[in-house]
Formats: C-alpha cells, structure tokens, sequence
C-alpha cells in the first residue's frame, strides 16, 4: 500500500532532550516536506526537500533539523527540544514539487514538559 | 503575501444536502490550488488537485471549481452522507521558487444522520 509512515505517533519528552521522528515513503517519490499543525495557525511547512541531499528552510524552521540521505527517509530532528514545539506534526511526500497531490503522514503529537 | 481563507469555519447539515464549501485567496498568481479532507487524529487526504488553468475537477460526488481572477475556489460536494463529516482544507501552490503551499485553516463539516 502507497503511504507516509511516521514514527511515533505519539510522544511525551522533556525540554533539552534530543529526539528524531522518523518519516519514510514507499513511493518513489521526489519531494518531502514537514508541518507543524497548531490551533489558530493552521499548516505550517518547518523544512522541505525536494530530492536526495537537497533540503530548504520553510516557513518555520527555528529549533529544527531534517537530513535526506536515500530518497524514501526524511527525519525530523529537534536537538534540544522546548515547550514551544509542542504540537502535532506532518511528514507529507508528492512525486514532484510543483504538479503532484501532496501524500500526508498520519501525523505525530509531541508533547514537550 | 498570499492569505488563505476559507468560510464558514464549521457547517453542519442534514444528510443527503448539497453543499458548497469556499476558498479564497488574495494573490492569483498560483500554480495550483488543493483541496484536503482531514478526518481527527488522522493526517490529510488529497480530494482534488486544479492547475492554474484549469476550471474544474471532479472525484464522484466531489465537484472544485477554480476561478483565479477574482482568488476564489469552490468544493462542491453532492448527497452529503455522515461519512462526510470532517474538515476540508484548501491549499494554494505559489508561483515562486519554493512553490510553498499556502493552507486555509479548514472548514469543519459535520453531516447529520
């Protein structure tokens, strides 16, 4: 089945502990990206790739880091994580950047105490 | 800056209604436009993708018109069935380097039995 897998879907840390979550597609596709969903906010895009070794800053990507080593994977990592990141998150994937429907992940809600 | 807005913020209708749900944007110069379904605790699904010269698409009961240069969108939506109920999301591609998606914050419909 064609999906975006994140992992995990739900986790509780604490502030300044490193963590990553994990975003990976089965479908060849070219472009990846990550949102941050918060009530009031809507979708924002953190970081976006559009192929392997190639990344860009969205909208806000303060407090984050992503890497595209192999075109199926694109961790998000928060190095030292803070109350404000509390949120729900989405890895989203589309065969190209500009012409294909986005694929979305089913998301994952951090809770940082 | 492109703004997305999308009215009313909630619906709520009696089974079997046709209803029309809006988009608007305040740049024209898109390079397409989305419209999303976003079930709770779920991530989004692509309903219909309109490229920037195209009017309309269609997906069984689902009907998205496009009309760029007054920045306004419509998702039709035909016989309303409980399993309906969500909240629909449009988004708009920017014409730029980026090609950013610009999400609306949703119009929640529920679709009464």
């Amino acid at each position: 089945e064609a999906q975006v897998t994140q992992n995990p879907r739900y986790l509780i840390t604490v502030t300044g502990k490193k963590l990553t979550v994990t975003c990976s597609q089965n479908m060849n596709h070219e472009y990846m990206s990550w949102y941050r969903q918060d009530p009031g906010l809507g979708l924002r895009q953190i970081y976006y790739s559009m192929n392997v070794e190639v990344t860009d800053k969205g909208d806000v990507p303060e407090g984050y880091k992503v890497s595209r080593k192999e075109k199926r994977n694109f961790p998000l990592i928060l190095e030292s994580p803070s109350p404000n990141q509390t949120s729900l998150y989405f890895c989203a994937s589309s065969k190209t950047l500009r012409d294909s429907p986005l694929h979305f992940g089913n998301g994952t809600r951090l809770t940082v105490t | 800056k492109q703004e997305v807005t999308q009215i009313p913020a909630a619906l709520s209708v009696p089974e079997g209604e046709n209803l029309v749900l809006n988009c608007s944007f305040t740049d024209s110069a898109i390079y397409n436009l989305q419209w999303f379904r976003q079930d709770p605790g779920k991530g989004l699904t692509s309903l219909l993708l309109i490229q920037s010269s195209q009017r309309e698409q269609t997906s069984g009961r689902l009907n998205a018109s496009l009309d760029k240069s007054s920045g306004r969108s419509t998702l039709y939506i035909a016989a309303s069935q409980p399993g309906d109920s969500a909240t629909y999301l449009c988004a708009v591609r920017q014409v730029d380097s980026s090609y950013k998606l610009i999400f609306g914050s949703g119009t929640r419909l529920l679709v009464r039995p």
